[in-house]
């Protein structure tokens, strides 16, 4: 089992560019969630998707779009980017939403917008 | 809103020193998560809290959930460079969901 991937893991965008960040798990987990890091915030939840055909926003939405494609799949938009969401992005995934589900998380994506 | 509060930020040991990181919420917490991230990695889920009071082990890692369930601490006893990484706690929201902490950097020197 490869577990949560996401591409690109490394990607360069100009202001006003847009791409669309992809992730997959094989768990057959229910729920997925986009994460941002950056130095000194932690982890920040931007969506979440508690199961196929729902996503909720989560703590900073701003600038962003998601799809959840099907259970293995859930993908970040973003439709221009700004320097402001020069940021690692992980994608993780857990059985559930309930706090006492453990999440499982993806090698991250290093996003730089010039 | 909800949070848990971790401290210290960062953290230098010498190699072979101990270490703990602590966090704290202003509510009481059904659970806590312990989450490390080592360097350019992603957060690897180490452990889960419970009950009050409740005390785990792995190996040099020793977890405490407060008699309160407000606060949690990890604990390492005679660090190693493989320790090197930012240890993240995690906790529910009022909507059950969790809400990670801003994490504690530990650098180890050899």
């Amino acid at each position: 089992n490869a577990g949560v991937t996401q591409t690109p893991k490394f990607q360069v965008l100009k202001t006003g560019q847009s791409m669309t960040l992809q992730c997959a798990q094989d768990m057959n987990h229910n729920s997925m969630y986009w994460y941002r890091q950056d130095p000194g915030m932690g982890l920040r939840l931007i969506y979440y998707s508690a199961s196929e055909g729902t996503t909720d926003k989560g703590e900073v939405p701003n600038g962003y779009n998601v799809s959840r494609l099907n259970k293995r799949e859930f993908s970040l938009r973003l439709e221009s980017a700004a320097p402001s969401q020069t940021s690692v992005y992980f994608c993780a995934s857990g059985v559930g939403l309930s706090s006492y589900n453990e999440q499982f998380f993806g090698p991250g994506t290093r996003l730089t917008v010039l | 809103g909800q949070q848990v509060m971790q401290i210290p930020q960062y953290q230098h040991v010498q190699e072979g020193e101990d270490f703990t990181t602590y966090c704290n919420s202003s509510t009481t917490l059904s659970n806590i998560q312990w989450y490390k991230q080592r360097p350019g990695g992603h957060p690897v889920f180490l452990i889960q809290l419970v009950k009050s009071g409740e005390v785990k082990k792995q190996k040099r890692l020793t977890f405490q959930f407060g008699e309160a369930k407000k606060n949690s601490s990890l604990h390492i006893t005679a660090t190693q460079t493989t320790d090197v990484g930012t240890y993240f706690c995690a906790g529910p929201n009022r909507d059950d969901k969790i809400i990670f902490g801003k994490g504690t950097r530990l650098h180890i020197l050899p």
